[in-house]
């Protein structure tokens, strides 16, 4: 049962034009989402992160969306750059209960000149 | 080292073969994770250490995958009589925060173990 999804798996943007990643979750309990950005052949690196408590969280071109009612969430890149093509995962974490972070499947953002 | 590193980066191993994968977290990050991920897939949690603790071994999916922290630093991930489904990329992760506070949860990635079982 997957627990947080990303149901697109690649999405093409156009440099300077906004990129829309997208993230659903069903389990209730999850308080805090993350984003990371995997480049091949490296790690996965932390970008932007939001609690539950708030409903958006910007970092410079990076902002989160968090829709607590619809278990729902959306990375925006303002502008969008050549070096953000990457694949982008979601992941969730419950505090107090699991130590695991919980990650979707990934999109894979291509930004095109 | 500045991040995570893990050795080795790749590996080869035969059906029925024991590996053992390397990590070495960021120096005075308490937390530790192990996380494995199949081609295509997200990251899946395997296991945790707090310190030289494990407080968390759910996600480990056999009793052939077995992980150590002795020394509460380096971590080793071993894996006996490997089996093909076992291939995948094995990441490990730091943190310096401890459960249930927000620098638990941001996590610093090494750049993975890839295993090949052939």
């Amino acid at each position: 049962d997957q627990q947080v999804k990303q149901n697109s798996p690649s999405l093409s943007v156009q440099e300077g034009r906004i990129s829309i990643l997208n993230c659903d979750y069903t389990n209730s309990m999850f308080d805090y989402f993350l984003w990371y950005k995997k480049y091949p052949a490296e790690g996965p690196t932390f970008l932007i992160s939001i609690s539950s408590i708030k409903d958006k969280n910007e970092d410079g071109r990076f902002t989160v969306f968090l829709n607590k009612s619809a278990k729902h969430l959306s990375l925006h890149i303002v502008p969008s750059q050549p070096g953000d093509s990457a694949v982008y995962f979601c992941a969730a974490s419950a505090t107090g209960t699991a130590s695991k972070l919980t990650f979707g499947t990934g999109t894979r953002l291509q930004v095109t000149l | 080292g500045a991040g995570v590193s893990q050795s080795p980066r790749y590996k080869v191993a035969k059906r029925g073969q024991d590996v053992a994968l390397r990590c070495d977290p960021i120096s005075g990050h308490v937390s530790l994770f192990w996380y494995q991920q199949a081609l295509g897939q997200g990251p899946e949690f395997l296991t945790y250490f707090q310190n030289e603790a494990q407080l968390d071994k759910s996600g480990l999916p056999s009793d052939r995958f077995f992980a150590e922290r002795p020394e509460g630093s380096v971590s080793t991930l071993k894996i006996q009589r490997t089996q093909q489904e076992d291939s995948a990329v094995y990441l490990c992760a730091s943190s310096r925060g401890l459960a249930g506070s927000r620098e638990y949860n941001e996590q610093f990635f090494g750049p993975g173990t890839r295993l090949t079982v052939l």
